[in-house]
């Protein structure tokens, strides 16, 4: 089994649809982080949170919640998806220690119509 | 915030060395990844550098001058599956990483 697993893999919803995207990790790790890529911009960060009861906005947060349900269970809603929100989605998961070495799901590709 | 800049795309031939560079500009600087993504997958750890110098890791290498904002990752004997994206990353002292836009690397034969 993966150690970063994210479900759905592929998703194509409508304009003003609610969406769950879910992430799970096996590596007991604290932090988790939710990212977007979209070509030509790279890695961007949605939220993170570095315990069960820490919840971070990154860089490009509006349009998006979180919630972090367990130390191995960090999930993103899009309350109502809108089409420049097609995107892929990567989760990850960072030790405590300084270098901080992000592990990757194998990503959620949301299309948004 | 950082600003973190990296070529677009880079092309060479199956055996040859690659240099990508890396620029960044950030407040309280706490280290510098490269990651490799390959098309569709997900990003994964190629080097960590927080002190000035070389870090040599088999055929790749990362180099990094903190007063001059300034890293490189070296790819030598450059093989097919060395086509990908490399990204480069830094992060503060808020242990959030940030990530430039990558560089997509074509290894021809």
């Amino acid at each position: 089994d993966a150690d970063v697993t994210q479900t759905p893999r592929n998703r194509i919803t409508k304009t003003g649809k609610r969406i769950m995207l879910e992430c799970s990790q096996t590596k007991g790790h604290d932090r988790m982080y939710w990212y977007r890529q979209d070509p030509g911009l790279g890695l961007r960060l949605i939220y993170y949170s570095f315990d069960v009861k820490d919840i971070n906005k990154g860089e490009i947060s509006d349009g998006y919640s979180v919630s972090r349900q367990a130390q191995a269970k960090f999930s993103l809603s899009l309350e109502s998806a809108i089409p420049n929100q097609t995107a892929l989605y990567f989760c990850a998961t960072s030790g405590d220690s300084g270098a901080n070495v992000l592990t990757f799901g194998a990503g959620s590709r949301l299309t948004v119509l | 915030g950082q600003n973190i800049d990296q070529p677009t795309e880079m092309t060479a031939t199956e055996g040859a060395i690659v240099q990508i560079n890396c620029t960044y500009q950030t407040s309280g600087f706490n280290g510098l990844f490269w990651y490799q993504q390959h098309a569709g997958e997900a990003p994964t750890f190629l080097s960590y550098n927080v002190l000035d110098g070389l870090e040599e890791k088999g055929r790749f290498s990362s180099f990094l001058s903190r007063s001059k904002g300034y890293s490189y990752l070296l790819l030598k004997e450059l093989q097919m599956k060395d086509s990908a994206s490399y990204l480069c990353a830094v992060t503060s002292n808020d242990y959030k990483l940030s990530f430039g836009a990558g560089t997509t690397v074509t290894v021809r034969a």
